[in-house]
């Protein structure tokens, strides 16, 4: 799977968007664009996921630049509940059997200010 | 609600004294899985489960057993635990193990043996 980069911490005031980036510029065609997130030592919670269009849910939106290399992950009105640490993961399309490799890295920690 | 569910959320144990962390999905997943979480390391897969009696084994299956009888359920068994397997567990499940169907985890099972 290709790597990803993200900034290690980002602040956001409370109300305002979340605009977290994240950088996969070894991304392949067959690779998806996943973010979750993990609050404290809770489980990973998963946000949302795409391949090339912008996708958009309850929790945030997903925006994928023209060429793939780069995301931006969303969250319109962010709460204080929203504090986490996100993971930006590119994930293969597997065929066949194989392990559901699911790679998180360092992630960005996202700080929503009161 | 859709969820996963793992039981129990803390447990203290001593080495060498067999225990099993309960995992169990109500969206009739196909795809189960357990993973670690320590410090530095990041997400761990240790097995996993395509279907019913399909198991296979993840990056870390030493010192652990699982079972697929059902498909909700997929309990992680530590016949002998040792220290080194204090950690934080995850229960996963998905629909199926490609790459357009999201991962779903569990609260996370806190387990420390001495």
């Amino acid at each position: 799977d290709a790597k990803t980069t993200q900034p290690p911490s980002m602040d956001c005031a409370e109300g305002r968007a979340a605009n977290l980036p994240c950088n996969h510029s070894t991304i392949s065609g067959n690779e998806y664009v996943y973010w979750y997130r993990q609050i404290h030592s809770q489980g990973p919670q998963y946000i949302i996921h795409g391949l090339k269009n912008n996708e958009t849910n309850e929790m945030a939106s997903l925006i994928i630049t023209e060429d793939r290399k780069s995301s931006t992950l969303i969250l319109p009105h962010a709460t204080l509940r929203d504090t986490a640490v996100y993971y930006c993961i590119v994930r293969a399309t597997y065929s066949g059997a194989g392990s559901y490799q699911l790679t998180f890295g360092k992630g960005t920690k996202l700080s929503v200010i009161p | 609600e859709a969820q996963v569910t793992q039981n129990p959320r803390y447990l203290i144990t001593v080495t060498g004294k067999k225990l099993t962390v309960t995992c169990s999905q109500n969206m009739n997943h196909e795809y189960m899985s357990w993973y670690r979480q320590d410090p530095g390391l990041g997400l761990r897969q240790i097995y996993y489960s395509m279907n019913v009696e399909v198991t296979d084994k993840g990056d870390v299956p030493e010192g652990y057993k699982v079972s697929r009888k059902e498909k909700r359920n997929f309990p992680l068994i530590l016949e002998s635990p040792s220290p080194n397997q204090t950690s934080l567990y995850f229960c996963a499940s998905s629909f199926s193990q490609g790459g357009d169907s999201p991962l779903h985890f569990g609260n996370g099972t806190r387990l420390t043996v001495t």
